[in-house]
């Protein structure tokens, strides 16, 4: 059974700072993904890794993937009000794009 | 990217009836589509995999009496929730792909169910 770890849960940091979430996951996948999702709202997508060594980078986040580490990070950089968000990984296991999602990380990005 | 539309956003219901929620691939089709269940301050769990033209595929623990799911084409998914009661409250979210190598899957706007 693929199982996913996401760290830390809840995450507060001050405007300006940087941080990094980790994602773990349990055997062998061909994609990684990366979810924002905003309260009340569905999740919109951010970052599709296919391969080991994978680095992908939009604004101020930065995602990566180690298949050999079953890891992956999304790294935040100079943090701003506007991440506040909640971030899901998810790893698929097959070529049917079934998900397994992490638990989630609540950012709160405060001035 | 591909859209996927989920209708209604929001529903309520009382308790004991049925509500149907539909999934639509506006521009690919899908031959395959997933419904998700997501509960306050929760991760997405994934409840059954909808396959066009046979049945679906439940996850352990969901009740497929009560989750009905029919994918009738390569276009429209729908889950109808049936006898709701208000544990079947929840954030119901659904995802569909292209299918081509390297694409993703997209998420719809997900649908609101208050059972009362």
């Amino acid at each position: 059974e693929l199982k996913v770890e996401q760290n830390p849960l809840f995450l507060s940091m001050q405007e300006g700072k940087n941080y990094t979430i980790y994602c773990n996951y349990s055997t062998t996948s061909d994609r990684l993904y990366w979810y924002r999702q905003d309260p009340g709202k569905s999740l919109e997508s951010l970052f599709v890794l296919l391969s080991n060594g994978a680095v992908k980078q939009e604004g101020r986040l930065m995602a990566s993937l180690d298949t050999k580490a079953r890891l992956s990070t999304l790294h935040i950089t100079a943090a701003v009000h506007d991440l506040s968000a909640t971030y899901f990984c998810a790893v698929s296991g097959g070529s049917n794009y079934k998900l397994t999602f992490g638990k989630g990380t609540l950012l709160t990005v405060n001035p | 990217g591909a859209v996927v539309s989920q209708h209604p956003s929001w529903v309520i219901c009382k308790s004991g009836t049925s509500v149907k929620i539909e999934c639509r691939s506006l521009d690919f089709q899908a031959t395959t589509m997933f419904w998700y269940r997501q509960f306050p301050k929760q991760s997405l769990m994934l409840m059954a995999t909808s396959n066009e033209g046979s049945k679906a595929t439940y996850e352990q623990g969901v009740e497929k009496d009560k989750f009905l799911i029919n994918h009738a084409s390569l276009t429209l998914s729908t889950l109808t929730v049936t006898s709701a009661h208000p544990e079947d409250s929840s954030f119901y979210i659904c995802s569909a792909s292209p299918g081509a190598v390297n694409t993703e899957a997209f998420f719809g706007q997900g649908t609101r169910l208050t059972v009362v």
